[in-house]
């Protein structure tokens, strides 16, 4: 059984477009995150959520919007996509005050 | 501002060798410190952690070496094999899932 899982794993979209990248997590965590990684590999947190609650929101463009519909889910949803919001998508979840994080798969999201 | 960072972007070691990876924070209250790795096309995954309270902690086959002083740790991975070719990151509780950038580590057959 997979603990985080994303959906899709891949994703090609033209710019202006509005996308969503899917997330739900089996673990029972009460935590969920969205990174974001870019092609040098530095991965950046973008939003947390705890129990529903937003409780991390990094500096990301008002077009991304995160969004829990309960603990076990964390959307993703982005509009107007551009060239620059090319990047491997993270979820992540784990129980707050824990150290371990548990990540899905990643979703890479390519914008032409 | 405060940062959590690793010293080398690429790290290339024949197999068998042990590898060491480094990692310096800024922040003098951080007392817990994280490691991650992460394989090529996948998510990264835990490793190890260590409190403040210690100067070292051991897993299998990996170590990680705290130094409070100069505010530096390390990860040693013994006997290097292929399957630990992936990025490392370090990460402390503070800053808590602030990653930023990894070690790429790359093993020479």
């Amino acid at each position: 059984d997979t603990a985080v899982s994303q959906t899709p794993k891949y994703l090609v979209t033209q710019m202006g477009n509005d996308k969503s990248i899917k997330c739900e997590q089996n673990l029972g965590h009460d935590t969920m995150y969205w990174y974001k990684q870019d092609s040098k590999k530095f991965l950046k947190i973008m939003f947390s959520y705890n129990n529903k609650e937003l409780i991390i929101n990094e500096t990301v463009p008002n077009r991304f919007s995160p969004k829990s519909p309960d603990k076990a889910h964390l959307n993703l949803h982005i509009n107007s996509l551009e060239l620059g919001d090319s990047a491997v998508y993270f979820c992540a979840s784990s129980q707050w005050g824990d150290s371990e994080a548990f990540f899905g798969q990643g979703t890479r999201l390519t914008v032409v | 501002g405060e940062s959590v960072g690793l010293h080398l972007p690429t790290l290339s070691v024949q197999e068998g060798d042990n590898s060491i990876i480094n990692c310096a924070y800024s922040n003098s209250a951080s007392d817990y410190f994280i490691w991650y790795k992460q394989e090529s096309g996948k998510g990264p995954q835990f490793i190890i952690d260590i409190r403040s309270n210690m100067d070292k902690r051991q897993g299998q086959r990996v170590t990680v070496l705290l130094n409070k002083t100069v505010k530096h740790l390390s990860l040693q991975i013994a006997a290097t094999q292929p399957g630990d070719s992936a990025v490392y990151f370090c990460a402390d509780l503070i800053n808590k899932f602030y990653f930023g950038s990894g070690t790429k580590l790359n093993v020479k057959p």
